[in-house]
């Protein structure tokens, strides 16, 4: 989802279910994805990626769809954990260009 | 060390003071950038160097901003006459090259900037 002002869209799930993070991105010509997570205090952290030659790649516990159509990414987290409570981040490139473009985030809360 | 690594973690300065924020890269990464983010947004890119270069600067939000890279290793951002809207967390990552098609970039904890 997209945030509006300074308020991040929040996801709360209870320990155990599965999230889902949803991102809209921008670009059409974008064809690189990534998903980051960041702890409160710390730097984002490389969670997995995607190309645009691809519609759905697995890691551990987590899998990112790309729909490339209408332009959204969704990252799945399996038997969500207290430990997977952060704000998470997709960004988006473009072709050999540098420039990481990044949404405004969502904030995952694990209920124990 | 493993990461990126970047000092000081914390930087309280008063309203027109120089600051200046270090950035080391993971070893053999020759990509290193820099980004901005202030309280609950996203990150706002600023710079980027491939080698000691930074081809591009249109980022950085005004002339009080600089930055360099020396020996294709450690790099310096430096704010000048720092004011209160500069307060933000400063972000550096770097990548094993420019990324682009499947380069991700893997950041460092940030300078937490405050100006007073």
């Amino acid at each position: 989802g997209e945030s509006v002002g300074l308020h991040l869209p929040t996801l709360s799930v209870q320990e155990g279910d599965n999230s889902i993070i949803n991102c809209a991105y921008s670009n059409s010509a974008s064809d690189y994805f990534i998903w980051y997570k960041q702890e409160s205090g710390k730097g984002p952290q490389f969670i997995i990626d995607i190309r645009s030659n691809m519609d759905k790649r697995q890691g551990q516990r987590v899998t990112v769809l790309l729909n490339k159509t209408v332009k959204h990414l969704s990252l799945q987290i399996a038997a969500t954990q207290p430990g997977d409570s952060a704000v998470y981040f997709c960004a988006e490139n473009i072709g050999s260009n540098y420039k990481l473009t990044f949404g405004k985030g969502t904030l995952l809360t694990v209920n124990p | 060390g493993a990461g990126v690594s970047q000092s000081p973690s914390n930087k309280v300065t008063e309203k027109g003071k120089d600051v200046e924020l270090r950035c080391d890269p993971i070893s053999g990464h020759t990509a290193l950038y820099w980004y901005r983010q202030s309280l609950g947004q996203g990150l706002e890119f600023l710079i980027y160097f491939q080698g000691n270069s930074a081809p591009d600067k249109s980022g950085l939000p005004s002339d009080r901003f600089s930055a360099e890279r020396t020996g294709g290793s450690v790099s310096t951002l430096t704010i000048q006459r720092t004011q209160q809207e500069d307060s933000a967390v400063y972000l550096c990552a770097s990548s094993p090259r420019l990324s682009g098609g499947n380069q991700p970039q893997h950041f460092g904890d940030g300078t937490r900037l405050s100006i007073l």
